[in-house]
């Protein structure tokens, strides 16, 4: 089975530019999370998604931010405009409700960088 | 403010030894705590959940869990240096839905 699927691994754009992170989330899994990890402040939830709906998006950091789901494969994260304070690693989890662990499986990332 | 602490390290262990990460956390309603392994530039893995309070063991792995005291720990026996790697601490809460909050990560790096 594939894990969860993120696009583009590696991204470099430039201040005031518009960004757009994508995630397949597991087939089956019915909860989608957004995390961004920085050196200074960890790992940070921004967003999460059930069945597709938006559950919590107080970690979204501003209005230059917003995630979508339109269905339960896909998802993305858009920065717009982009920011330097806005490079990290972004990364997509999903997880299964319900299970024994409800353990979440991570992505492979997305690093920006904005100049 | 929900705060999942954890000292940053380097933890620095010699091969064969056990390795003793800890995590402290500020909200009582947690009621479920992860422990996951980050290797340098790659993402987040799950090693551990525990529930309950006491321990749970998992192979050379043992969680344990006091929350009276608010205190996680994870165990890493037998250290190898395949283990160097920054461990994750997380919890949940009953009331945060399916959100999970993180500790910064200790770094721990086992020496052969």
């Amino acid at each position: 089975d594939a894990g969860v699927i993120q696009s583009p691994r590696h991204e470099v754009t430039e201040m005031g530019q518009e960004v757009t992170l994508r995630c397949k989330p597991i087939s089956g899994h019915d909860y989608l999370f957004w995390y961004r990890q920085t050196m200074m402040r960890g790992l940070e939830l921004l967003i999460y998604f059930n069945n597709n709906v938006p559950i919590d998006d107080s970690g979204m950091p501003e209005d230059r931010f917003s995630a979508k789901m339109p269905n339960a494969s896909f998802s993305t994260l858009k920065i717009q405009p982009s920011e330097p304070r806005d490079s990290a690693v972004y990364f997509c989890a999903s997880s299964l409700a319900g299970g024994s662990t409800d353990t979440q499986y991570f992505g492979p990332g997305t690093r920006l960088t904005v100049l | 403010q929900k705060e999942v602490e954890q000292n940053s390290g380097p933890l620095s262990v010699p091969e064969g030894a056990i390795a003793s990460l800890n995590c402290t956390y500020s909200d009582r309603g947690s009621q479920s705590f992860f422990w996951y392994r980050q290797y340098s530039g790659k993402s987040p893995e799950l090693i551990m959940f525990i529930y309950s309070n006491g321990d749970k063991e998992d192979g050379r792995f043992t969680a344990q869990l006091n929350k009276a005291s608010q205190y996680v720990s994870l165990l890493i026996r037998d250290s190898q240096p395949s283990d160097s790697a920054t461990y994750l601490c997380a919890a949940r809460a009953f009331d945060s839905g399916y959100a999970l909050n993180f500790g910064k990560g200790t770094s721990l790096l086992v020496t052969p």
